[in-house]
């Protein structure tokens, strides 16, 4: 079993629906918790971060972190044709020089208009 | 200000041969990284430079060697490249000490070896 479990996908949605994208993991040391965005044929770029517990908002974007559960959830809000992307999750248990974080598989996001 | 910046894009090698890839960084960072990306598998770490003049394994470093030139710059050399090795490849960079521990991706090579 992989470190960080993201369900691949694609996931297809109507433009406007709300989007829930998940990933669990069982390394109970992870604190720092990311979101990337993939285009296609591109590199990821940095959407969310989250130190520890709890929400982070960020205008359509929301990051979620459940330590107890391991479970970290994105949901993007009025989703829209440019949200389509893979997102990967990623985690950290440290910080500094040692900051190896690990990634999930990504799902891949379809916004149809 | 370019970020990260990678060469080449693209790129088909037979078996057997070697070549090098190129990344280089304009934000001043420490620590910079190379990953591989298959379909289905994510981002894998092959190396990774936590400041210039040292460099660490990472989960699938078979195959590569590395070299922190200097600050800005962190190049990907396989030696006798191989089916496997067929992948695109990512650079990227991170400021120690950040509050947010943000790697910046570069855009990429698409490596294909016959």
């Amino acid at each position: 079993q992989k470190e960080v479990e993201q369900d691949p996908g694609p996931l297809s949605v109507p433009e406007g629906a709300i989007v829930s994208l998940n990933c669990t993991y069982s390394n109970s040391a992870f604190q720092y918790f990311m979101w990337y965005r993939q285009y296609s044929r591109k590199g990821p770029e940095l959407l969310m971060y989250t130190y520890s517990s709890g929400n982070k908002e960020d205008g359509r974007f929301t990051a979620q972190v459940d330590k107890s559960s391991k479970y970290i959830s994105l949901f993007i809000r009025d989703s829209q044709p440019s949200d389509s992307a893979t997102y990967l999750c990623a985690m950290s248990s440290a910080s500094g020089g040692s900051y190896i974080p690990t990634f999930g598989r990504g799902t891949s996001l379809i916004v149809h208009p | 200000n370019a970020g990260v910046t990678q060469t080449p894009k693209f790129q088909v090698l037979k078996t057997g041969q070697s070549m090098t890839l190129q990344c280089a960084q304009d934000m001043n960072h420490n620590s910079m990284y190379w990953y591989r990306q298959d379909p289905g598998m994510g981002l894998r770490l092959i190396y990774y430079s936590a400041s210039e003049g040292t460099t660490d394994k990472g989960e699938v470093p078979n195959g590569y060697n590395v070299s922190r030139l200097n600050k800005r710059e962190f190049s990907l050399r396989l030696e006798s490249a191989a089916p496997s090795q067929t992948s695109v490849y990512f650079c990227a960079s991170r400021a120690q000490g950040t509050g947010a521990d943000t790697q910046y991706f570069g855009p990429g090579t698409r490596l294909t070896v016959l």
